[in-house]
This record gives C-alpha cells, structure tokens and sequence, in this order.
C-alpha cells in the first residue's frame, strides 16, 4: 500500500540541525512532488517547501529560506529535509505528504516526526 | 503571499447538525483549494480538492463550493467521527498557505 515513513523523534539543541527523513513506498517515487509540513505544539499547519523527486529542484517558504534543504535519494525513494540553526520555535511535528502531478491535494502523508529544540 | 483566512474558529454542533466552515483568500485562487480534517495527535487526512471534488474514501456528507476567494466545506449531517480540526488550503501559487482551523466541538 502507498506510504510515506518517516524518522523518528528528534531532541537538539539551539543552533544545531536536524535531518528529518520520509520514505516512499507502493507508487512511483518520481511521479508525485513531496511536501514539508509542520505543526508547532497547539498551533495550525505552515507549509515549508516542496522538492520534485524527479529532478530534485525545491521551492521554499521565504520564511525558511537560508535555513532549510530538501534533498532526495531516488535509489531509496526516499526525501529529506534538513533545518539548521535551530531555535525554540522550531520545535514541532514534521510531516512529509505527497501532491500527484495534476494537484489533487495532499493526499498521502507521514505519521509526522517531531522535533524538540531545548537547551 | 496569498492570505487564507477561516470562520468560524471554533464551531460547536450535535450530531445530526448540519455545519458550514468558510475559507476566505486574500485574492483569487480560481478553484485551487483543498480542505483537510485533522484529529489529535494524527496527521491531516485530504477531504476535498480543487475546492469541490471529493477525495476517494470520503462520505458524501462532505461537500465543498466556491471559487475565487469564497469556499465553504459542508458536513451535511455531522456524525461523532467528525469532530476534529479542519484546515483549507490553497495552492493556486508558492507559498502555499493553510487556514488558521476551525475546531468543530461537540454541543
């Protein structure tokens, strides 16, 4: 069945990264862009960026740029977003989610992996 | 950056209610919006897109209209499974933004 499987749980300190992992698996890897997604603890959801798995170009919210990479591996079918100089606000539930091509929405996404930023 | 913005924020109904959420855009996005429910502690789970169709699984008591910069999602007939958050979406152009959420609670 069509999955997105994410890492686990991560706990970093302010000013360092993280690298946050989401495997694909049961549909064609290259023909769905791939979304980030997160959600701060009690907040709403804020859109980071998409990667093309295809050819690997991105596109991200001003607000991350500089600070975010979206990277992805086609021998794994696997994507990746890293988030660097981490602060407090950072903390919150990522989620991969996957957009077919003609953008019907997201309609496949990860169980989401959460990331806490404490000193 | 295309606004989204959503009313009400919280919405208290009973069961059998018929409920309407309203999604404003800052300007037109033609029919480029979806709508997603999202309970405790899961991921969103896609309901509708391009503002009116219905994703594959969905009951029908959802609906969604509009287009521009006016949409409403409908629950026809709201059943206990239903109550959750609910976020719009658009994604006429980069950034894509979400609404704030309307959190349906039981009355």
């Amino acid at each position: 069945q069509v999955q997105l499987v994410q890492s686990g749980a991560e706990v970093k300190k302010p000013g360092a990264s993280v690298k946050v992992s989401c495997k694909a698996s049961g549909y064609t890897f290259t023909s769905y862009y791939m979304h980030w997604v997160r959600q701060a603890p009690g907040q709403g959801l804020e859109w980071m960026g998409i990667i093309n798995p295809s050819g690997g170009s991105t596109s991200y919210a001003q607000k991350f740029q500089g600070r975010v990479t979206m990277t992805r591996d086609t021998s794994t079918s696997t994507v990746y977003m890293e988030l660097s100089s981490l602060r407090s606000e950072d903390t919150a539930v990522y989620y991969c989610a996957r957009v077919g091509i003609v953008l019907e929405g997201m309609d496949v996404w990860g169980k989401g992996t959460t990331v806490t930023v404490s000193s | 950056d295309i606004q989204m913005t959503q009313s009400p924020s919280t919405l208290s109904a009973s069961v059998g209610d018929r409920v309407t959420i309203t999604c404003r855009a800052s300007q037109s996005i033609s029919s480029w919006l979806a709508w997603y429910q999202q309970k405790p502690g899961k991921a969103p789970k896609l309901l509708i897109y391009k503002a009116s169709s219905l994703e594959s699984g969905v009951p029908s008591r959802f609906s969604g209209s509009g287009s521009g910069t006016e949409f409403t999602l409908t629950i026809s007939s709201l059943q206990p499974d239903d109550f959750a958050t609910y976020y719009c979406q658009q994604y006429n152009s980069y950034p894509w933004g979400f609404g704030q959420g309307t959190k349906v609670e039981i009355k």
